[in-house]
């Protein structure tokens, strides 16, 4: 079984702060990661993934990832927030090694706030 | 490029009216699709998903069902509305292959009265 786990609710930044948006994540053998943003009343955003190689995933709009293995991390940085980041982020997993058709489990999402 | 469609953006129907949602895409061939239901505007719930025309599998037992006539074309079904069918519902896409990521449609906001 696969799951992932974005620990909080909501996170408020300063505008122009550095901003983390958590997720761990659970599978039992190696992990596909995704992020994605949502605006309110849209379909979900594409913003970068981990396949493999390099830990150090980057993205659209000057987000990145950091993959940890020993953690079970993918957490999402940029290092200057903007306003305009106001949404909800997903995290989702993928189990790389399952046979057969395996679906994307996503987590509950975290609201991103930045104040002005 | 490609793109996907859902239609209509925005529904309200009584309790026991029959639904139809529609998804489309362009410009890309034999994708897998998704049908996803976000209620209280956080957690997805997946519904539905396709890896081939005609091919059909229901993750969570419920009140709706879902076809695929055709190899871009996905349809979400209800023959009676319930007051919990009431949500946002989003399709989406993705490659056939396993570390793809998916790409969502502008979802539709179904109201049941």
């Amino acid at each position: 079984a696969q799951s992932v786990a974005q620990p909080e609710d909501q996170v408020n930044v300063a505008e122009g702060n550095p901003l983390t948006v958590k997720c761990t994540y659970s599978v039992s053998g190696n992990p596909y990661l995704f992020w994605y943003v949502q605006y309110p009343n849209r379909g979900l955003q594409f913003l970068l993934k981990y396949i493999t190689g390099d830990n150090l995933v980057k993205g659209s709009y000057g987000f990145e990832a950091e993959f940890n293995k020993s953690q079970t991390s993918f957490h999402l940085k940029k290092p200057s927030a903007l306003v305009s980041d106001s949404a909800l982020y997903f995290c989702a997993v993928r189990d790389r090694n399952s046979g057969g058709y395996q679906k994307v489990t996503f987590g509950t999402g975290t609201k991103l706030q930045v104040i002005p | 490029s490609q793109t996907i469609h859902q239609w209509p953006a925005t529904l309200v129907q009584p309790v026991g009216s029959p639904l139809s949602l529609e998804c489309t895409v362009e410009g890309t061939s034999n994708p897998n699709l998704y049908w996803y239901r976000q209620a209280a505007g956080r957690g997805l719930q997946l519904l539905f998903y396709s890896v081939g025309i005609g091919q059909i599998s229901s993750e969570v037992p419920q009140n709706l069902s879902a076809s695929r006539p055709q190899d871009r074309q996905f349809i979400l079904s209800s023959k009676k509305l319930l007051l919990s069918d009431s949500g946002f519902y989003l399709c989406a896409w993705s490659p056939g292959l396993a570390g793809n990521e998916q790409f969502f449609g502008p979802g539709t906001r179904l109201t049941v009265l």
